[in-house]
């Protein structure tokens, strides 16, 4: 099953916001490899982060990545207008298969 | 520029098939193992394939399995999924992905543009 994420968040500019996805003890709980992906209106997603918690090349250190138990986290810090996106979360699910997150639009105010 | 660029999508009735391609160019193919990723519209993203970078190793969504099969060509720097007894369901934008597990990261750090796959009648 996708992972769980909010549809929506939103918050004023240079404010901070945190998307939860959260899985199971077969993927999100039992996996280091947890990625985030931005996707802008009409383009590819692009990594921004992978391993948890770990940047992309490129990727601005008010993003940020967690996790604890089932739950993975990623927190953009700081927001500008041009973090409004789709955001996405990915999880290892055990041998070669991957499942993602339903995604979350993030909302500058 | 490290690139990948999708092609053979298009409109096919249920039931159908087509075989999607995926070009590389600008890293060593077959140092990396890659995957298919679709998104329905308006939707969210679904991992359908993987397939290991010296292609023995191919795995599916539960979604197609059975139905859908990857595979590779490293002389041609190419992957091609081929797309049997389509549904309605299967309709979506088809990315080609780079996994970075060659680089040291378990993700997909490369994707395609897409190609669009629509399944009706």
């Amino acid at each position: 099953s996708a992972l769980t994420q909010p549809r929506s968040v939103s918050a004023s500019p240079g404010q901070s916001v945190t998307i939860a996805c959260t899985g199971t003890s077969s993927d999100v709980g039992d996996s280091n490899f947890v990625s985030w992906y931005q996707q802008q209106p009409d383009k590819a997603p692009k990594l921004m982060i992978y391993d948890v918690k770990k940047r992309s090349s490129g990727v601005p250190d008010r993003f940020s990545g967690s996790k604890s138990g089932n739950t993975a986290s990623l927190t953009i810090s700081g927001l500008q207008a041009a973090d409004e996106a789709d955001y996405f979360c990915c999880s290892h699910a055990g041998n070669y298969t991957w499942v993602f997150g339903g995604g979350t639009k993030v909302t500058v105010l | 520029e490290v690139q990948l660029v999708e092609s053979g999508g298009g409109l096919i009735q249920p039931g159908g098939s087509l075989r999607l391609s995926c070009e590389t160019s600008g890293f060593s193919f077959s140092y990396y193992e890659m995957s298919w990723v679709r998104q329905t519209p308006g939707k969210g993203l679904e991992w359908i394939s993987y397939i290991s970078d010296s292609g023995r190793v191919t795995d599916y969504a539960d979604s197609v399995r059975g139905r859908f099969t990857l595979s590779r060509d490293n002389y041609k720097n190419s992957m091609s999924l081929q797309l049997n007894n389509l549904r309605p369901e299967d309709t979506a934008l088809y990315f080609c992905v780079r996994d970075g597990a060659v680089a040291g990261y378990r993700a997909f750090d490369i994707w395609g543009h897409g190609t669009m796959v629509t399944v009706s009648s």
